[in-house]
């Protein structure tokens, strides 16, 4: 199993520009998660999605928008990129509902830079 | 809301030292918790866990016990190894909004010299 598979692992973009970033899980998880991590805060959440065809909003969903189109496919886009989302983008997933029994499985981040 | 605090890093040890990472946090019911471990260049791995009060989560010989009466949830080792060189995040899962989430600390990161 390859687990949590992201791509790409790097991208610089310009101000404005759009692009997506794909996450691929190959554990038949039904939870699906993205997370930017910045320096001195910590992991912080996006969007999820609890199921196929199903999206919700997390801490800091502004700017973002997601698609599960396919159970093991998770897409965040960036329609407008802006310097402020210069972060690195862990996506993640997890069997079922409740993460207190089963471990969220990370992807190996994305490092975007917005110039 | 949910929040985790963490030890502030960067951490320095000498191979074989002992080492604490205090973490606590505030939640409301009963959250369970967690220890979370990011290697260079890697995403995270959950490294251990403890599901309610007393429990002790272990792994890799790194040890926390879920102190409910001191809301904290301290990772330690005996022994640290060149190789435990990565970042640690404390973090919680509780319900937010009718779905159950996980709040991350932000984050110590320990170097450990030969």
């Amino acid at each position: 199993n390859a687990g949590v598979t992201q791509t790409p692992k790097f991208r610089v973009l310009k101000t404005g520009q759009s692009m997506t970033l794909l996450c691929a899980q190959d554990m038949n998880h039904e939870y699906m998660y993205w997370y930017r991590q910045d320096p001195g805060m910590g992991l912080r959440l996006i969007h999820y999605s609890v199921g196929e065809g199903t999206t919700a909003k997390g801490e800091v969903p502004d700017g973002y928008n997601v698609s599960r189109l396919k159970k093991q496919n998770f897409l965040l886009g960036l329609e407008s990129a802006a310097p402020s989302q210069t972060s690195v983008y862990f996506c993640a997933s997890s069997p079922a509902k409740y993460s207190s029994y089963n471990e969220q499985f990370f992807g190996p981040g994305t490092r975007l830079t917005v110039l | 809301g949910n929040s985790v605090t963490q030890m502030e890093g960067p951490v320095t040890l000498s191979e074989e030292a002992f080492l604490t990472i205090n973490c606590t946090y505030t939640a409301t019911g009963y959250p369970s918790l967690f220890w979370y471990v990011q290697y260079p260049g890697e995403g995270l791995q959950l490294l251990l866990k403890a599901t309610k009060a007393d429990d002790k989560g272990s792994n890799k010989g790194f040890e926390a016990t879920y102190r409910k009466e001191t809301t904290s949830f301290h990772l330690e080792k005996g022994s640290v190894q060149v190789s435990d060189s990565a970042v640690y995040f404390c973090a919680l899962s509780g319900i937010v909004s009718g779905n159950e989430k996980l709040t991350f600390g932000t984050g110590t990161r320990l170097t450990i010299i030969p």
